[in-house]
C-alpha cells in the first residue's frame, strides 16, 4: 500500500497571501495524484488531477505540481473560502486508492 | 448535472447489517465505475470499495474485505453497499463518489454508527 503524507498538518494563512501545501507518496505515483478540498459539512470537491489538471470550474488560483514522490498545491491570493482542508490522493498503484491525512488552511 | 444522493445510514448495533444506496442522476451511470468513500468523525478520508461501470469487478480496502459488498443496479441508476458484521470502527460518514481513478462527483453522505 502506497502511504501518502502530507504537510503540514495545519497552515496559517492571511488572505490574499500564497499558501503552499506539500503531499508526499512512499513511493512513485507518477503523476497519478488527485487534490480535493473539503470544507465543513461538505463533500471533499475535486480540485486537481494528473498532479496539475485543474478539474471543470476551478479557479486558476489553484495549481498543482511535481511527480514521483513529492507533490505541491499551490492556492495564490487566498480568499475567503479557501479556507478549508485539502487531501492528496493517489491512484498509480490500487487498489487501495490512498489518501493523505489532509492539511487545514486557516486564517492568520 | 451530477447529482448522487446516499440513504440507509443510521445507528446499528455491533455485529449488525445496514445496506446503504446512492442515487445517481445527471450522468450515464451505466458508464461509470463508482466508489464508497468513508470518513470517520474528525478524521479524513478512506476509501472503501469500488466497482466497474458494469458491475463485473469490484475491490476493497482490506479493513472491510469479506464483510461489505459493493453492487449496482444500472437500470435503477443505484450504487448499493452491503455492510455486514459492523464494528465500532465502521461509524463514519459514508459517501459514494462518482470516478475511475480519482472522485469527479461526490455525494452529501451518509451517517453510519455502530454503537450498542
Amino acid at each position: 500500500e502506497i502511504v501518502m503524507t502530507q504537510s503540514p498538518a495545519t497552515l496559517s494563512v492571511s488572505p490574499g497571501e500564497r499558501a503552499t501545501l506539500s503531499c508526499r507518496a512512499s513511493q512513485s505515483v507518477s503523476s497519478n495524484l488527485a487534490w480535493y478540498q473539503q470544507k465543513p459539512g461538505q463533500p471533499p470537491r475535486l480540485l486537481i488531477y494528473g498532479a496539475s489538471t485543474r478539474a471543470t470550474g476551478i479557479p486558476a488560483r489553484f495549481s498543482g505540481s511535481g511527480s514521483g514522490t513529492e507533490f505541491t498545491l499551490t492556492i495564490n491570493s487566498l480568499q475567503s473560502e479557501d479556507f478549508a482542508v485539502y487531501y492528496c490522493q493517489q491512484y498509480n498503484n490500487w487498489p487501495p486508492l490512498t489518501f493523505g491525512g489532509g492539511t487545514k488552511v486557516e486564517i492568520k | 448535472q451530477v447529482h448522487l444522493v446516499e440513504s440507509g445510514g443510521g445507528v446499528v448495533q455491533p455485529g449488525r447489517s445496514l445496506r446503504l444506496s446512492c442515487a445517481a442522476s445527471g450522468f450515464t451511470f451505466s458508464s461509470n465505475g463508482m466508489h464508497w468513500v468513508r470518513q470517520a468523525p474528525g478524521k479524513g478520508l478512506e476509501w472503501v470499495a469500488v466497482t466497474s461501470y458494469d458491475g463485473s469487478d469490484s475491490y476493497y480496502a482490506d479493513s472491510v474485505k469479506g464483510r461489505f459488498t459493493i453492487s449496482r443496479d444500472n437500470s435503477k441508476n443505484t450504487l448499493y453497499l452491503q455492510m455486514n458484521s459492523l464494528r465500532a470502527e465502521d461509524t463514519a460518514v459514508y459517501y459514494c463518489a462518482k470516478g475511475g481513478n480519482w472522485f469527479d462527483s461526490w455525494g452529501q453522505g451518509t451517517l453510519v454508527t455502530v454503537s450498542s
